[in-house]
Protein backbone atom coordinates (compact mmCIF):
# COMPACT_ATOMS: atom_id res chain seq x y z
CA UNK A 1 0.00 0.00 0.00
CA UNK A 2 0.89 3.42 -0.62
CA UNK A 3 1.94 5.28 2.90
CA UNK A 4 3.73 8.37 3.23
CA UNK A 5 5.24 8.80 7.16
CA UNK A 6 6.05 12.10 8.92
CA UNK A 7 7.92 10.62 12.34
CA UNK A 8 7.91 14.03 13.84
CA UNK A 9 4.18 15.65 14.42
CA UNK A 10 6.21 18.65 16.23
CA UNK A 11 9.38 20.22 15.29
CA UNK A 12 11.10 23.21 16.91
CA UNK A 13 14.21 24.62 16.24
CA UNK A 14 15.95 28.28 17.31
CA UNK A 15 16.16 30.71 14.71
CA UNK A 16 19.84 30.64 12.53
CA UNK A 17 20.07 26.99 13.09
CA UNK A 18 19.22 23.84 10.62
CA UNK A 19 16.20 22.54 9.81
CA UNK A 20 15.26 18.73 9.02
CA UNK A 21 11.77 17.54 8.12
CA UNK A 22 11.85 13.92 7.61
CA UNK A 23 9.60 12.06 4.66
CA UNK A 24 9.62 8.37 4.16
CA UNK A 25 6.99 6.63 1.96
CA UNK A 26 6.16 3.45 0.94
CA UNK A 27 5.41 2.76 -2.50
CA UNK A 28 6.27 -0.23 -5.70
CA UNK A 29 6.62 2.72 -8.51
CA UNK A 30 7.96 5.53 -9.43
CA UNK A 31 7.82 8.13 -6.92
CA UNK A 32 6.35 11.97 -7.59
CA UNK A 33 6.64 14.06 -3.92
CA UNK A 34 5.69 17.12 -2.92
CA UNK A 35 6.34 19.12 -0.17
CA UNK A 36 3.06 21.38 0.98
CA UNK A 37 2.96 24.10 3.43
CA UNK A 38 0.32 25.85 5.70
CA UNK A 39 1.49 29.13 7.70
CA UNK A 40 -0.96 30.39 9.69
CA UNK A 41 -4.39 32.38 8.21
CA UNK A 42 -2.74 31.30 4.99
CA UNK A 43 -3.86 28.47 3.27
CA UNK A 44 -2.23 25.27 2.17
CA UNK A 45 0.21 25.65 -0.54
CA UNK A 46 3.22 24.21 -2.68
CA UNK A 47 6.23 24.44 -1.47
CA UNK A 48 8.31 22.03 -3.69
CA UNK A 49 8.47 19.11 -5.95
CA UNK A 50 11.22 16.82 -6.17
CA UNK A 51 11.38 16.84 -10.19
CA UNK A 52 11.87 20.30 -10.38
CA UNK A 53 15.24 19.93 -7.96
CA UNK A 54 14.31 24.01 -7.14
CA UNK A 55 15.19 25.29 -3.84
CA UNK A 56 12.35 27.51 -2.43
CA UNK A 57 12.77 29.78 0.46
CA UNK A 58 16.05 27.95 1.19
CA UNK A 59 14.56 24.91 1.21
CA UNK A 60 15.77 21.65 -0.62
CA UNK A 61 14.63 18.40 -0.86
CA UNK A 62 16.37 15.27 -2.23
CA UNK A 63 14.96 12.39 -3.15
CA UNK A 64 16.44 9.14 -1.62
CA UNK A 65 15.27 6.04 -3.25
CA UNK A 66 17.76 3.40 -1.60
CA UNK A 67 16.29 5.21 1.73
CA UNK A 68 12.85 5.75 -0.15
CA UNK A 69 12.72 9.24 1.91
CA UNK A 70 12.27 13.01 0.45
CA UNK A 71 13.69 14.60 3.75
CA UNK A 72 13.06 18.73 3.58
CA UNK A 73 15.98 20.65 4.53
CA UNK A 74 17.06 24.00 5.13
CA UNK A 75 20.22 25.56 6.52
CA UNK A 76 19.36 28.35 8.20
CA UNK A 77 16.06 28.67 9.62
CA UNK A 78 13.88 31.84 10.05
CA UNK A 79 10.75 32.77 12.01
CA UNK A 80 8.75 32.33 9.28
CA UNK A 81 9.15 29.52 8.19
CA UNK A 82 7.01 28.41 11.01
CA UNK A 83 3.94 26.38 9.62
CA UNK A 84 2.53 23.54 8.74
CA UNK A 85 4.73 20.97 5.99
CA UNK A 86 3.19 18.29 4.92
CA UNK A 87 4.78 15.74 2.42
CA UNK A 88 2.79 14.25 -0.29
CA UNK A 89 3.21 11.55 -2.71
CA UNK A 90 1.84 11.18 -6.53
CA UNK A 91 -0.05 7.79 -7.14
CA UNK A 92 0.50 6.77 -11.15
CA UNK A 93 -2.04 6.62 -13.08
CA UNK A 94 -4.52 7.72 -10.49
CA UNK A 95 -4.26 11.40 -10.46
CA UNK A 96 -3.94 11.54 -7.41
CA UNK A 97 -1.65 12.19 -4.01
CA UNK A 98 -1.79 10.74 -0.23
CA UNK A 99 -0.26 13.04 2.45
CA UNK A 100 1.27 12.66 5.58
CA UNK A 101 0.48 13.12 8.71
CA UNK A 102 1.66 16.56 8.75
CA UNK A 103 4.78 18.04 11.04
CA UNK A 104 4.14 21.77 12.97
CA UNK A 105 7.73 23.44 12.70
CA UNK A 106 8.23 26.08 14.96
CA UNK A 107 10.87 28.25 14.72
CA UNK A 108 11.98 29.97 18.04
CA UNK A 109 13.69 33.77 18.21
CA UNK B 1 -4.76 32.90 -4.38
CA UNK B 2 -6.42 31.05 -7.36
CA UNK B 3 -10.00 31.05 -7.53
CA UNK B 4 -11.52 28.66 -5.57
CA UNK B 5 -13.89 29.24 -2.61
CA UNK B 6 -16.15 27.08 -0.25
CA UNK B 7 -19.31 27.28 1.36
CA UNK B 8 -20.23 27.38 4.31
CA UNK B 9 -16.58 28.29 6.17
CA UNK B 10 -17.78 27.04 9.24
CA UNK B 11 -20.80 24.90 10.15
CA UNK B 12 -22.33 23.19 13.09
CA UNK B 13 -24.76 20.32 12.69
CA UNK B 14 -26.59 17.36 14.67
CA UNK B 15 -25.44 13.90 14.48
CA UNK B 16 -27.90 12.10 11.30
CA UNK B 17 -28.72 15.25 9.33
CA UNK B 18 -27.38 15.42 6.12
CA UNK B 19 -24.94 18.39 4.97
CA UNK B 20 -23.50 19.39 1.56
CA UNK B 21 -20.16 21.36 1.59
CA UNK B 22 -19.38 23.01 -2.11
CA UNK B 23 -16.30 23.92 -3.70
CA UNK B 24 -16.88 26.70 -6.64
CA UNK B 25 -13.75 27.44 -8.57
CA UNK B 26 -13.16 30.18 -11.62
CA UNK B 27 -9.85 28.34 -12.61
CA UNK B 28 -11.95 26.27 -15.41
CA UNK B 29 -8.81 23.28 -14.04
CA UNK B 30 -10.17 20.02 -14.84
CA UNK B 31 -9.12 18.12 -11.30
CA UNK B 32 -10.75 18.71 -8.30
CA UNK B 33 -10.37 17.21 -4.97
CA UNK B 34 -12.17 16.60 -1.13
CA UNK B 35 -9.57 16.22 1.87
CA UNK B 36 -10.52 15.62 4.90
CA UNK B 37 -7.86 17.59 7.84
CA UNK B 38 -7.78 15.59 11.23
CA UNK B 39 -4.64 16.05 13.94
CA UNK B 40 -3.06 12.73 13.81
CA UNK B 41 -3.84 11.79 10.37
CA UNK B 42 -2.85 14.72 8.07
CA UNK B 43 -4.82 15.36 4.77
CA UNK B 44 -6.59 12.40 3.46
CA UNK B 45 -8.41 12.15 0.37
CA UNK B 46 -12.13 11.55 0.39
CA UNK B 47 -13.23 11.85 -3.28
CA UNK B 48 -11.56 13.49 -6.61
CA UNK B 49 -13.21 14.57 -9.70
CA UNK B 50 -11.53 14.19 -13.46
CA UNK B 51 -13.91 15.83 -15.19
CA UNK B 52 -17.80 16.83 -15.31
CA UNK B 53 -19.76 13.83 -13.93
CA UNK B 54 -16.50 11.83 -13.63
CA UNK B 55 -15.83 11.35 -10.02
CA UNK B 56 -13.31 8.50 -7.81
CA UNK B 57 -12.98 7.50 -4.38
CA UNK B 58 -10.30 8.28 -2.08
CA UNK B 59 -9.08 6.40 0.57
CA UNK B 60 -12.15 7.55 3.56
CA UNK B 61 -14.77 7.86 1.06
CA UNK B 62 -17.72 6.01 3.46
CA UNK B 63 -20.14 8.03 4.73
CA UNK B 64 -19.39 10.69 1.68
CA UNK B 65 -20.86 11.19 -1.84
CA UNK B 66 -19.94 13.71 -4.38
CA UNK B 67 -21.22 15.10 -7.48
CA UNK B 68 -19.92 17.29 -10.01
CA UNK B 69 -22.14 18.94 -12.41
CA UNK B 70 -20.58 21.67 -13.68
CA UNK B 71 -16.88 22.26 -14.62
CA UNK B 72 -16.78 24.97 -11.62
CA UNK B 73 -18.76 23.48 -8.80
CA UNK B 74 -17.96 20.06 -6.66
CA UNK B 75 -20.34 19.20 -3.86
CA UNK B 76 -19.58 17.06 -0.89
CA UNK B 77 -22.60 15.41 0.83
CA UNK B 78 -22.43 13.72 4.27
CA UNK B 79 -26.00 12.09 3.95
CA UNK B 80 -26.35 11.88 7.77
CA UNK B 81 -23.42 13.17 9.90
CA UNK B 82 -21.59 11.40 12.36
CA UNK B 83 -19.41 12.83 14.84
CA UNK B 84 -16.51 11.26 13.38
CA UNK B 85 -16.96 13.16 10.38
CA UNK B 86 -15.80 16.66 12.57
CA UNK B 87 -13.40 17.86 10.63
CA UNK B 88 -11.71 20.53 8.93
CA UNK B 89 -13.01 20.31 4.71
CA UNK B 90 -10.51 21.49 2.21
CA UNK B 91 -11.13 21.57 -1.61
CA UNK B 92 -8.01 21.65 -4.30
CA UNK B 93 -7.93 21.78 -7.67
CA UNK B 94 -5.52 21.05 -10.34
CA UNK B 95 -5.42 21.58 -14.09
CA UNK B 96 -3.42 18.44 -14.98
CA UNK B 97 -3.04 15.60 -13.76
CA UNK B 98 -2.64 15.91 -9.75
CA UNK B 99 0.30 13.39 -9.22
CA UNK B 100 2.82 16.03 -11.49
CA UNK B 101 0.90 19.42 -11.29
CA UNK B 102 0.28 21.66 -8.66
CA UNK B 103 -3.11 21.51 -6.27
CA UNK B 104 -4.58 24.70 -5.54
CA UNK B 105 -6.10 24.49 -1.90
CA UNK B 106 -9.47 25.87 -0.47
CA UNK B 107 -9.86 27.77 2.35
CA UNK B 108 -11.02 25.01 3.87
CA UNK B 109 -14.44 24.74 6.39
CA UNK B 110 -14.59 23.75 9.49
CA UNK B 111 -17.54 21.29 10.11
CA UNK B 112 -18.47 20.05 13.57
CA UNK B 113 -20.99 17.41 14.00
CA UNK B 114 -22.56 17.37 17.92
Amino acid sequence: AQRVTQPEKLLSVFKGAPVELKCNYSYSGSPELFWYVQYSRQRLQLLLRHISRESIKGFTADLNKGETSFHLKKPFAQEEDSAMYYCALGIQGAQKLVFGQGTRLTINP
Amino acid sequence: DAGITQSPRHKVTETGTPVTLRCHQTENHRYMYWYRQDPGHGLRLIHYSYGVKDTDKGEVSDGYSVSRSKTEDFLLTLESATSSQTSVYFCAISELAGITDTQYFGPGTRLTVL
